[in-house]
């Protein structure tokens, strides 16, 4: 299958600070990839769709100032949390899709701390 | 309203029996169905992708569709330990492109 890699697979860091998580997909071209966050024992939560050369469109609750995404290339999605604070600490996942696929293959995920 | 409903289990099978994972979805208009195993702490990975009604089988895996019933199932054959896990259920709504998640079915495979 096609492979998506995430990096860092897990950051700490301190309240107020910003992280960025970055998103490729090694093997395939993907002109749209997705950012999800999933709290413990809970279901995945569709934050935003990164759509490449354009802006990405943020799901319905989630502030589009605090979680910046940049889709620069086919290959390549950042997301970066601004300002961090505890409530921030999750399990962060990318996706991405093939262009003209319909399967989503995930990254490994970067699960955050903010202390 | 997209939704997606899955039973949260957990569904407990001794090794070596048939699991089986069952999904509804309310988009009438669905066309693309998938199903992520997804371990404690990793991420979801695709198992299986179903478009048509029917049944797929990929090795162990058996995805069947009904669009009719609005009913997407998986069969674990053969069932592991190591398929001990938490399955996804997936559908693309007509006109979207975001999947829509299930909240998962925990499957338990005892020795």
């Amino acid at each position: 299958g096609a492979v998506v890699s995430q990096h860092p697979s897990r950051v700490i860091c301190k309240s107020g600070t910003s992280v960025k998580i970055e998103c490729r997909s090694l093997d395939f071209q993907a002109t749209t990839m997705f950012w999800y966050r999933q709290f413990p024992k809970k279901s995945l939560m569709l934050m935003a769709t990164s759509n490449e050369g354009s802006k990405a469109t943020y799901e319905q609750g989630v502030e589009k100032d605090k979680f910046l995404i940049n889709h620069a290339s086919l290959t390549l999605s950042t997301l970066t949390v601004t300002s961090a604070h505890p409530e921030d600490s999750s399990f962060y996942i990318c996706s991405a899709r093939p262009s003209g696929g319909q399967e989503a293959f995930f990254g490994q995920g970067t699960r955050l701390t903010v202390v | 309203q997209k939704e997606v409903e899955q039973n949260s289990g957990p569904l407990s099978v001794p090794e070596g029996a048939i699991a089986s994972l069952n999904c509804t979805y309310s988009d009438r208009g669905s066309q693309s169905f998938f199903w992520y195993r997804q371990y404690s702490g990793k991420s979801p990975e695709l198992i299986m992708s179903i478009y048509s009604n029917g049944d797929k089988e990929d090795g162990r895996f058996t995805a069947q569709l009904n669009k009719a019933s609005q009913y997407v199932s998986l069969l674990i054959r053969d069932s592991q330990p190591s398929d001990s896990a938490t399955y996804l259920c997936a559908v693309i709504a007509a006109g979207y492109s975001t999947l829509t998640f299930g909240k998962g079915t925990m499957l338990l495979v005892s020795p």
